[in-house]
């Protein structure tokens, strides 16, 4: 099935240290989320965008939602080793009459040393 | 409030079995959603019931099957298990079929010997 290109596919960083993350697809969405997964769990989500160009913060957490539609990214301030996790970007597509389905990106593994 | 629950959350079957998972929606959701996320990869979307009716299937043989009851938990079905159906299957509820959030359960983990 189709699924979104996210980048890095994984990250190796410090604490303290700032991450980015991004998300692009060839299809547009009208809405795009952030959800972490950790070991054992479903997904949880972070950050929901709603309108095209939208900014959004969630504590240390900044996405931003692509002004054609087609990306998004996801910043994290100041990492701490809580950070750790992979990181799944979702489009949502929805319409009256039809199915709510999130196409889900390809994760970003992220692993914070002290 | 409690979140999505889902049972069992491990199972192993062999090949050509089948298996049926269950989900509890988040209280007063009326949507559920199914997804198939096999290791190493994002969920695939499986099926969305609204109201006891099916909404939406992603691309997934008819092996797979899904119901909603009036309580609004619903019940995947696997029949003929392959090795390829192991996986974890997460359960996402939400408000309505629309715009609305889906948040998800801890998933079953299923293996397929």
């Amino acid at each position: 099935g189709q699924q979104l290109n996210q980048s890095p596919q994984s990250m190796f960083i410090q604490e303290g240290e700032d991450v980015s993350m991004n998300c692009t697809s060839s299809s547009i969405f009208n809405t795009w989320l952030w959800y972490k997964q950790e070991p054992g769990e479903g997904p949880v989500l972070l950050i929901a965008l709603y309108k095209a160009g939208e900014l959004t913060s969630n504590g240390r957490l900044t996405a931003q939602f692509g002004i054609t539609r087609k990306d998004s990214f996801l910043n994290i301030s100041a990492s701490i080793p809580s950070d750790v996790g992979i990181y799944f970007c979702a489009g949502q597509l929805w319409d009256t009459g039809t199915a709510s389905k999130l196409t889900f990106g390809t994760g970003t593994r992220l692993q914070v040393t002290l | 409030d409690a979140g999505v629950t889902q049972s069992p959350t491990h199972l192993i079957k062999t090949r050509g079995q089948q298996v049926t998972l269950r989900c509890s929606p988040i209280s007063g959701h009326k949507s559920v959603s199914w997804y198939q996320q096999v290791l190493g990869q994002g969920p695939q979307f499986i099926f969305q019931y609204y109201e006891k009716e099916e909404r939406g299937r992603g691309n997934f043989p008819d092996r797979f099957s899904a119901r909603q009851f009036p309580n609004y938990s619903s019940e995947l079905n696997v029949n003929a298990l392959l090795l390829g159906d192991s996986a974890l299957y997460l359960c996402a509820s939400s408000l309505d079929r629309g715009r609305e959030t889906q948040y998800f359960g801890p998933g079953t983990r299923l293996l397929v010997l």
